[in-house]
Formats: C-alpha cells, sequence, structure tokens
C-alpha cells in the first residue's frame, strides 16, 4: 500500500511569490491535514480537509489556504511568501469515519517538502 | 495548549530497554494517549495508542498509571533507528483532532 506522497520534495522562492505545494492521501483515507514545521518551533496545525471541506484550521494567516479535490487529494497555498514561511510541510491522511473509536487519532504522515525563502 | 509534559531529552544504550515517560495529568476520561515519533528530517510516525489498559503492538508498550495522569512508552530493545524525537499526545476521539506535538522527548541511541 503506497504511503501519503508530497511534492515537491524541495522548493526556493522569494519573498513575495506564491507557492503551491501537493499532497496525496493513502487509498481510502478522506481526511487530510496539513502540518508547518519552522526550525526550532516544532509541529504546527495549519489546516483539516475532510471530504472536500475545510474543517478546522490553526492560528495561520489567511495568506495560507487550500483545498481538498474530489479524489481527496489536497494542495496548500501560500501567498505572499515571508522569510518566516521556510519550513519543513507535512501532509498527513486519516480514515474517515472513525469518530469515537480509538484509531480516530491515528494520522500518517508524507515526507513533507522544505520550503525555503529567500 | 500542551497537555502532556515530557523531559526533553533521554539516553539509552543501544539493546537496552528505553523508558520514556509522559505526564497527563488534566487528561479527561475520553482522552487517548497516543505516542508519535519524528526521525530526523522525516514526517511524524505513529507509534501506539491507549486509554487506560496496558498495551503492546510491534513496535513499543504503552503503560498507562490506574489514574491515568501518567503514562510510559517502553521500546524493549532500543537500536540506533530508534532515535528519535517522541511526542506524547492526548486527545478525545470526536471532534476536531489536529495532532498537538509539544517538544516532546529527544531519545539518542547510544552505541
Amino acid at each position: 500500500e503506497a504511503g501519503v506522497t508530497q511534492s515537491p520534495t524541495h522548493l526556493i522562492k522569494t519573498r513575495g511569490q506564491q507557492v503551491t505545494l501537493r499532497c496525496s492521501p493513502i487509498s481510502g483515507h478522506t481526511s487530510v491535514y496539513w502540518y508547518q514545521q519552522a526550525l526550532g518551533l516544532g509541529l504546527q496545525f495549519l489546516l483539516w480537509y475532510d471530504e472536500g471541506e475545510e474543517r478546522n484550521r490553526g492560528n495561520f494567516p489567511p495568506r495560507f489556504s487550500g483545498r481538498q479535490f474530489p479524489n481527496y487529494s489536497s494542495e496548500l497555498n501560500v501567498n505572499a511568501l515571508e522569510l518566516e514561511d521556510s519550513a519543513l510541510y507535512l501532509c498527513a491522511s486519516r480514515k474517515t469515519g472513525l469518530a469515537g473509536g480509538p484509531s480516530y487519532n491515528e494520522q500518517f504522515f508524507g515526507p513533507g517538502t522544505r520550503l525555503t525563502v529567500l | 495548549d500542551a497537555k502532556t509534559t515530557q523531559p526533553p531529552s533521554m539516553d539509552c544504550a543501544e539493546g537496552r530497554a528505553a523508558n520514556l515517560p509522559c505526564n497527563h495529568s488534566t487528561i479527561s476520561g475520553n482522552e487517548y494517549v497516543y505516542w508519535y515519533r519524528q526521525i530526523h528530517s522525516q514526517g511524524p510516525q505513529y507509534i501506539i495508542h491507549g486509554l487506560k489498559n496496558n498495551e503492546t503492538n510491534e513496535m513499543a508498550s504503552l503503560i498507562i498509571t490506574e489514574d491515568r495522569k501518567s503514562s510510559t512508552l517502553i521500546l524493549p530493545h532500543a537500536t540506533l533507528r530508534d532515535t528519535a524525537v517522541y511526542y506524547c499526545i492526548v486527545l478525545p476521539q470526536t471532534g476536531a483532532n489536529n495532532l498537538f506535538f509539544g517538544t516532546g522527548t529527544r531519545l539518542t541511541v547510544i552505541p
């Protein structure tokens, strides 16, 4: 079974530019999560998509946005890049329909996209 | 907000058991204890979870105290590949379930 995949692996942008990161969940998983891991700051929750809808959002400005497609893949868009956006962006997926069950919080992570903003 | 407290770092000799503690004194009755780890430059990996009973899988064992205010993740025979940051997370089984990773414990397995 293929795991969560992300593209690109690495990306270099300059301040003010826009970037799109992509994530394909594990087959059969309908929930997709995005996290940011900046150097020295730990993993921070960005966005949660389920069945094509945004379900929850972390404490990030509106220039961080995304969407989920009918095949459950997802994009994360970051506009007006700032230097502090340099980070590893991680995508995770989870099966849906597990609310109330012990596997509800079992997320499977991709390898991440490392974004460098110059 | 972090609902867990973990030591920032630990060392363990290769082949010995690694015991990683976690305090979660404010855990609610409907919250499970989850453990994830992150090997350098990789995405986090789910290890194990439990509610109140001890749990074991192919990766580790989880011991939860009777009052559920603390737990210990046990890697029975640590290898160099177990060197990673280990995160203890408590979450309910419904609602928004974004993971809050906190600072975790950096485990270094020493040859």
